[in-house]
């Protein structure tokens, strides 16, 4: 069974400080990893994704996240946060043979501080 | 490019009143189906997924249904209001057969049972 655990359900840093979300996962199988981002009533975007190649993933609005197998963690960090993340980030595992159903974490809120 | 629509934005039904929440996705043929509820503080739970017409999963026992008659429509249903209903609920959309890709969101309907 495939399970994600985000540690810390409240991030806040300081405008221009370094912003780092952990994530750890559980798979049986090679994962598919995904970061969204939601902002307050709205849908989930994704941030980015790992699949396969390049355990260092660059996505959008700055962040980046690196797959770690040996310590099956896929932490998403940006150097420089912005007031405009504050918003709440989900990590999710794929479920394998369906893309799309996809298993989440509890979610992260950052705030961020000016 | 694809977009996904999901009404209505906000509902507020009393206990007991049925329920219908419509998305439709274009751009995109024969695309797997979610709905995914988040309560209050919570992470996502895929309720339903559809791989077709007519096709519907459920992955939770619950008070609500799912149904699909069309290829690019997915409708939430439920005949009874509960209390523990209330939440937001997000459509999404993946292509089918690839197993590593993400889901897109819909922008969610806050539902509220009083």
């Amino acid at each position: 069974a495939q399970s994600v655990t985000q540690l810390g359900s409240h991030v806040s840093v300081s405008e221009g400080a370094l912003v780092l979300l952990r994530c750890n996962y559980s798979s049986s199988v090679p994962p598919y990893l995904f970061w969204y981002v939601q902002y307050p009533n709205q849908g989930l975007q994704l941030l980015l994704k790992y699949t396969t190649g390049a355990t260092l993933v660059k996505g959008i609005n700055g962040f980046e996240a690196e797959f770690k197998k040996s310590e099956t963690s896929f932490h998403l960090t940006k150097p420089s946060a912005h007031m405009s993340d504050a918003a709440e980030y989900f990590c999710a595992v794929s479920r394998g043979n369906q893309g799309g159903k996809l298993i989440f974490g509890q979610g992260t809120e950052l705030s961020v501080k000016p | 490019s694809q977009t996904i629509h999901q009404w209505p934005a906000t509902l507020v039904q009393p206990v007991g009143s049925p329920l219908s929440l419509e998305c439709t996705v274009e751009g995109t043929s024969n695309p797997n189906l979610y709905w995914y509820r988040q309560a209050a503080g919570r992470g996502l739970q895929l309720l339903f997924y559809s791989v077709g017409i007519g096709q519907i999963s459920s992955e939770v026992p619950q008070n609500l249904s799912a149904s699909r008659p069309q290829d690019r429509q997915f409708i939430l249903s439920s005949k009874k209001l509960l209390l523990s209903d209330s939440g937001f609920y997000l459509c999404a959309w993946s292509v089918l057969d690839r197993w590593n890709t993400e889901a897109f969101f819909g922008q969610g309907t806050r539902l509220t049972v009083v």
